[in-house]
């Protein structure tokens, strides 16, 4: 696509539940990331592919995270048994590949997650 | 462990006047980039200029320049002529040049442009 598309853009949900939060990046960037922004926070990095393959899964917060991509392409972040901790903006971005071109990531408009 | 300091949580330009935005970082390594990204309402960050580490010159990008100094570790963002569009969050990060993928986000600084 013509930029990095993420779904849904705002999500509420009971705690408790599961969510799920696609992530859809630039056509032919082979490396993708996922960032948690809290209110008054920086970025804090939760996981990054390259191709299929997620080499550092450190960054995730608990094992109700969990993430996975298919076909070098759409990515996904399931929350399970959300807790009002995990409200945030979810945010996903790609580079045409880690550590090469310009360095620079493009990112989607994030997702709101809003766990009453 | 790196780290990425920005001090100022918000900020406030008259429009058409010059604002500075500090950024300091703490890091062993000595090649490394350094970015500033803006984040307006919509959410959607967007790079505004980039630094590589070994490059003495500062770096420009229209009305976008910075304010690099290795020694002290300071990568200071001047937006001249501010503009209403140019309101938003400013984030400045680093990224190791080994551990390429690690990209270390400031807290953000909130940028408001006075009419």
């Amino acid at each position: 696509g013509a930029g990095v598309s993420q779904s849904p853009s705002n999500k509420v949900t009971e705690k408790g539940k599961d969510v799920e939060l696609r992530c859809d990046p630039i056509s032919g960037h082979t490396a993708l990331y996922w960032y948690r922004q809290s209110l008054g926070q920086g970025l804090e990095f939760l996981i990054y592919f390259q191709g299929n393959s997620a080499p550092d899964k450190s960054g995730l917060p608990s094992d109700r995270f969990s993430a996975e991509r298919t076909g070098g392409s759409v990515s996904t972040l399931t929350i399970q048994r959300t807790q009002q901790e995990d409200s945030a903006v979810y945010l996903c971005a790609s580079s045409s590949r880690v550590g090469g071109g310009t360095g620079e990531l493009f990112f989607g408009e994030g997702s709101r997650l809003t766990v009453l | 462990a790196q780290t990425v300091t920005q001090s100022q949580p918000e900020m406030s330009v008259q429009e058409a006047e010059t604002v500075t935005l500090s950024c300091t970082y703490d890091t062993s390594e000595s090649d490394y980039y350094l970015f500033w990204y803006k984040q307006p309402p919509s959410r959607q960050m967007i790079l505004v200029i980039r630094q590589e580490a070994y490059k003495q010159q500062n770096a420009t990008e229209n009305r976008f320049s910075v304010n690099f100094q290795k020694a002290a570790k300071s990568f200071s963002l001047k937006i001249s002529d501010s503009q209403l569009g140019d309101a938003a969050m400013y984030f400045c990060a680093y990224r190791s040049a080994s551990l390429a993928y690690k990209y270390i986000f400031g807290t953000g600084t909130r940028l408001k442009v006075l009419a």
